[in-house]
C-alpha cells in the first residue's frame, strides 16, 4: 500500500516569513495530493489540493509543487501570519486500494509574532 | 454545500460499556464514508471504509467485531465501540466522498471519545 513521510514534524517561523513542508509518497499511480489544516481538537480543512497531471499550483499565500518523478510534493506558504499555526497534514490518494487517502504524519507550525 | 456533522462531539464512558458515534453527510449523498481514529499529537489513521449497502472494510490490525460500522443510508454512517477500554480513548473522525469518481473527502468535526 501507500506510504506517505512528511518533514518536518516541527516547523518554528517568524511572522511574514515563508514555511515549507515536504512529502513524499511509495504509490507512483498516485494521482491526488491534498494538503490540509488542523486546528486543535477540529476537524481537518482541505487548504489545498494538486492533481498528477499538475506540476504547479497555487492560492494566495499558499502553493504546492508536485515532482512526479522523484514521488514527492511540497506546500509552500509566504508571508506566514500567526493564524497560520496549526498542525499540516499531507495525503495521497491510493488508487489501487479503494481510492482511500494516506496521511503523512503531520508538521506543527508555529509562527510566532 | 458538502457539510458532514458527528454526533456526538464528546461522550465519556466507563469501561465496558459501548458507545455508538454518528455521521452524516448533511446536504449530499456520499457512497463511501470513512472512520479514523487520532490520537494525540498523531496523524490520522484510517480505521475502516464503509460504502453504502455493504459491508465496512476494515484496515489491518482493527478489529471487526470491536468497531462496529453500519452505512445504512447515502447519508449515514454509524461506528460503535463495543466493550470499551481506556485505551480506546481517542478522537475519531469521519470523512465523507460523494463516489468512487469523487477526489475530495469531507471530514465531520470529530468526536472525542474518553472511557474510564
Amino acid at each position: 500500500g501507500e506510504n506517505v513521510e512528511q518533514h518536518p514534524s516541527t516547523l518554528s517561523v517568524q511572522e511574514g516569513d515563508s514555511a515549507v513542508i515536504k512529502c513524499t509518497y511509495s504509490d507512483s499511480a498516485s494521482n491526488y495530493f491534498p494538503w490540509y489544516k488542523q486546528e486543535l481538537g477540529k476537524r481537518p480543512q482541505l487548504i489545498i489540493d494538486i492533481r498528477s497531471n499538475v506540476g504547479e499550483k497555487k492560492d494566495q499565500r499558499i502553493a504546492v509543487t508536485l515532482n512526479k518523478t522523484a514521488k514527492h510534493f511540497s506546500l509552500h506558504i509566504t508571508e506566514t501570519q500567526p493564524e497560520d499555526s496549526a498542525v499540516y497534514f499531507c495525503a495521497a490518494k491510493d488508487t489501487n486500494a479503494g481510492n482511500m487517502l494516506t496521511f503523512g504524519g503531520g508538521t506543527r507550525l508555529m509562527v510566532k509574532p | 454545500g458538502a457539510v458532514v456533522s458527528q454526533h456526538p462531539s464528546w461522550v465519556i464512558c466507563k469501561s465496558g460499556t459501548s458507545v455508538k458515534i454518528e455521521c452524516r453527510s448533511l446536504d449530499f449523498q456520499a457512497t463511501t464514508m470513512f472512520w479514523y481514529r487520532q490520537f494525540p499529537k498523531q496523524s490520522l489513521m484510517l480505521m475502516a471504509t464503509s460504502n453504502e449497502g455493504s459491508k465496512a472494510t476494515y484496515e489491518q490490525g482493527v478489529e471487526k467485531d470491536k468497531f462496529l460500522i453500519n452505512h445504512a443510508s447515502l447519508t449515514l454512517s454509524t461506528l460503535t465501540v463495543t466493550s470499551a477500554h481506556p485505551e480506546d480513548s481517542s478522537f475519531y473522525i469521519c470523512s465523507a466522498r460523494r463516489d468512487a469518481t469523487s477526489y475530495e473527502q469531507y471530514f465531520g468535526p470529530g468526536t472525542r471519545l474518553t472511557v474510564t
